[in-house]
Formats: C-alpha cells, structure tokens, sequence
C-alpha cells in the first residue's frame, strides 16, 4: 500500500513571497506523480504528472520537480497571488491503471 | 460534456436514510473512479470501473456502499443507511486507460 505524505498542512504567506512545499512518497512501485490545485466547490485542476527522476515541469509562476530515487517531489510557487489560495494534493501511480493515492494536501493562503 | 460533473452538488440527508450520487464522465472516456475526502484527509479512492465492470472496488469500506455503470457512461454511487461518519466531499474522476484522470466538483455529502 502505498503511502503518500505532504507538508506543510497548511501555509499562510504575503502577496508576492515565493513558497514550496513537499511530496513524499514510497519510491518502489513507481509509476507517475501528479500534482493537482483544489478550489473550494471546484473540480481539483492537474497541474503536472511527472514520471521521469529529475523531471522538472513548469507552468507560469508554479514549477515542480521530481527525485523518484529518494521519493520526494517539490511544488514551487513564485510571487504568490492570492488566486493562487487552494488546496495542492499530490498524488502517486503504482501502474497507468491503478487509482491515485493522495497525500493529504497543503492548504496554502496568500494574504494581500 | 465539457467536463466531468457530478449531482447533487450538496446532499443533506439524516442517518440511516438512502442517497444515491451521480457522474456524467468525459464522453468517451472508459476509466471511471470514485474517491471519497473526509474532513482533514486527502482523497481516498473508492472504486474503479473500466467500461461496465467494476475493474476494482477495494476501496468501498462496507456493503453500505455500491456502485453502478451500467452502460459504460454515467455512474451512480448508491449508500445505503447512511451514517454520520460517511459526510465527505465523493469525487468523481474519469480518462482514457492508463491516461490523466479528468475530475468533477465533487457532491458534499452531509448525513444529520
């Protein structure tokens, strides 16, 4: 069984500070990582899957990198605006079939 | 349609009382899963269905729960004698095999 952990829990930064924060995960029986933003009372957005060690993908001011050696993957947001307040859920692949297992997210909250 | 979207939005329902969730997955897709969040965790898988068939429900916790598909498309999560401590937020999430999983915004189910 898989067991995928995340922290913080939950984050409070200023407008305009840069965060990160962790994924770990179990390295054996690795298939994907996926990394996914929940708004409150919207569908949770996939922000990267990631299967290759030392993968980093970007997308505007979040990027993310992934050690599968170790197990850990890292979130990175840059200049944070509050639009960017949610919920970011990481979740590991065993197989391309297989469900997701979720950490229990970081609930980050930038204040203006 | 669009996206994944899920009904109710919100259900309400006293213990012991019947409710029954609803899916509509990206057309075409064949891969359905069912995860349930409880308050202060990560999503927990339910049960996955490839086309018809229930390819794996090793997540529901009891016989409480079921869960159909019956023509490969729409999906409906049936709980029986609900209790309090089945309140979640139930998502849905549809893909083509082996691809990203699609997901919906969730029915907040609270059981009184």
């Amino acid at each position: 069984i898989l067991n995928v952990e995340q922290s913080p829990q939950s984050l409070h930064v200023q407008e305009g500070d840069s965060t990160n924060f962790t994924c770990s995960f179990p390295s054996s029986n690795f298939y994907a990582l996926h990394w996914y933003r929940w708004e409150t009372a919207k569908s949770p957005e996939a922000l990267f899957v990631m299967t290759l060690n030392g993968d980093e993908k970007k997308k505007g001011r979040i990027s993310a990198t992934l050690n599968t050696k170790e197990g850990y993957s890292y979130l990175y947001i840059k200049g944070s605006q509050p639009e960017d307040s949610a919920t970011y859920l990481c979740a590991s692949l065993a197989s391309g079939n297989t469900p997701l297992v979720f950490g229990k997210g970081t609930r980050l909250s930038v204040i203006a | 349609g669009a996206g994944v979207s899920q009904t109710p939005s919100n259900k309400v329902t006293e213990k012991g009382k019947y409710v029954e969730l609803r899916c509509d997955p990206i057309s075409g897709h064949t891969a359905l899963y069912w995860y349930r969040q409880s308050l202060g965790q990560g999503p927990e898988f339910l049960i996955y269905f490839q086309g018809t068939g229930a390819a794996d429900d090793s997540g529901l916790p009891n016989d409480r729960f079921f869960a159909v598909r019956p023509e490969g498309s729409v999906s409906t999560l049936k709980i029986q004698r609900t209790e309090r401590g089945d309140s979640a937020v139930y998502l849905c999430a549809s893909s083509f095999p082996g691809t990203r999983q699609f997901f919906g915004p969730g029915t907040r189910l609270t059981v009184l």
